[in-house]
């Protein structure tokens, strides 16, 4: 068991272009959360999933992100039409149904030029 | 979820016990108390949660008032990796596994 592994690390990107980050959950665990951060703040839930249903979905998720998780396996953010203000660190979660702890991933960072 | 208020920021000697506190006097009976900790360029780790009993595990010791409107988070013998932002958040299961609602947090430095 690596944890939890997302891919890019950091990305930086000009305002305007879209992006697309990844996560890999630990294995054996059903639900997969995406959690935003910028500086100075604590995590702000975005979405999580139960397999590959998407369960909630946060008023932060804009039209402008949109985030899959095919076949209950990876997970991917794209984020459209990137604005400086997209800049944050994006983290990634996954725990199993019977699990009081979530697993974070080391986050990709995002910097919008 | 009930909201949590914690101070800014704390300092604590290496070895010595670190006592972090945790507000939350609108918590009520069927929520937990859980803390997780993000130290610097990581993502957050989960440290410890509980209903209204003390517990402990091999990372810190939770004390939670009688009335619940309290907690500490205890790190018995702080080290220089303690230093972190510890995250205080009340939450509705016992199975953490919707969203969390974290706040700013407390930033503990241990001294050397």
């Amino acid at each position: 068991d690596t944890g939890v592994s997302q891919d890019p690390r950091h990305k930086i990107t000009k305002r305007g272009q879209n992006v697309t980050f990844r996560c890999d959950p630990i294995s054996e665990h059903n639900r997969l959360y995406w959690y935003r951060q910028t500086l100075g703040q604590g995590p702000e839930f975005l979405t999580y999933f139960q397999n590959e249903a998407q369960l909630e979905k946060s008023r932060l998720l804009s039209d402008r992100f949109s985030a899959e998780r095919p076949k209950g396996s990876f997970s991917t953010l794209e984020i459209q039409r990137t604005e400086q203000g997209d800049s944050a660190m994006y983290l990634c979660a996954s725990s199993s149904s019977q699990e009081y702890e979530q697993y974070f991933g080391p986050g990709t960072r995002l910097t919008v030029t | 979820d009930a909201k949590t208020t914690q101070p800014t920021s704390m300092d604590c000697a290496e070895g010595r016990a670190a006592n972090l506190p945790c507000n939350h006097s609108t918590i009520s009976g069927n929520e937990y108390v859980y803390w997780y900790r993000q130290i610097h360029s990581q993502g957050p780790q989960y440290i410890i949660h509980g209903l209204k009993n003390n517990e402990t595990n091999e990372m810190a010791s939770l004390i939670i008032t009688e009335d619940r409107k309290s907690s500490t988070l205890i790190l018995p013998h702080a080290t220089l990796r303690d230093t972190a932002v510890y995250y205080c958040i009340v939450y509705i299961s016992n199975f953490g596994n919707e969203k969390l609602t974290f706040g700013t947090g407390t930033r503990l430095t241990i001294i050397p």
